[in-house]
């Protein structure tokens, strides 16, 4: 069966850390790997990520994806309040030439100040 | 604002009735996905639809189905509504189908009663 996997499933850190948010998954026909944060509203994209070893970044966001263990994770350097949120990845696969949607059941972050 | 937007914000029913949930997708966007988000069972893709056919089903009952207009907007009716129905649905767009990252709209909070 195909699946996403997130770990922690909750985090909560001081204002300041680091975290590393994982995802891991097993898909047929894997084509992208999507993070996304969702506060109290829609979930908003962060980043798409097709090929391994190539790290995306935005301020103080990156990710990176390891198609050989078949993960990604998500850095979040110097936290912000701001940053408290869901995190959902999200794995695009292919089956009998539709695209299908798998999302991991999320990691909750909280940033205390 | 992601540009998606969906129709109603709020929608509160009985057992046993009908709705018709409405997606506008993003200007230039072709397919329009749909999701439900329950508090136990996370994030679901139901159903994907791409310039007026469906692409890929998910996790979509029986009792719900969806269409797409030839002016891209989308509809999603749920009859004879359960309890367990209560949720937040979203729609989103994304240009073309396969590697595309998706745009959700605000969602549409369905109490049923």
């Amino acid at each position: 069966e195909d699946k996403v996997v997130q770990s922690p499933l909750s985090l909560v850190v001081h204002e300041g850390d680091t975290v590393t948010l994982n995802c891991s998954y097993e898909v047929t026909n894997f084509r992208s790997l999507l993070w996304y944060k969702q506060e109290k509203k829609a979930p908003t994209f962060l980043f798409m990520l097709t090929s391994s070893g190539i790290e995306k970044k935005s301020g103080r966001l990156s990710s990176i994806l390891d198609k050989k263990e078949l993960s990604s994770i998500l850095n979040i350097t110097a936290t912000q309040t701001g940053d408290s949120a869901i995190y959902l990845c999200a794995v695009i696969h292919i089956i009998q030439g539709a695209q299908k949607l798998v999302f991991g059941q999320g990691t909750r972050l909280t940033i205390n100040p | 604002d992601s540009g998606v937007t969906q129709t109603p914000k709020h929608l509160i029913t009985a057992t046993g009735q009908r709705v018709t949930l409405r997606c506008s997708p993003r200007s230039g966007d072709l397919s329009v996905y749909w999701y439900q988000q329950s508090l136990d069972q996370g994030l679901q893709f139901l159903i994907q639809y791409y310039n007026g056919e469906e692409r890929a089903k998910g996790n979509i009952l029986e009792r719900f189905s969806a269409q797409q207009f030839p002016d891209l907007h989308s509809e999603l009716n749920l009859s004879s509504l359960e309890l367990g129905d209560s949720a937040l649905y979203f729609c989103a767009s994304s240009q073309r189908w396969g590697q595309e990252t998706q745009y959700f709209g605000p969602g549409t909070r369905l109490l049923v009663l």
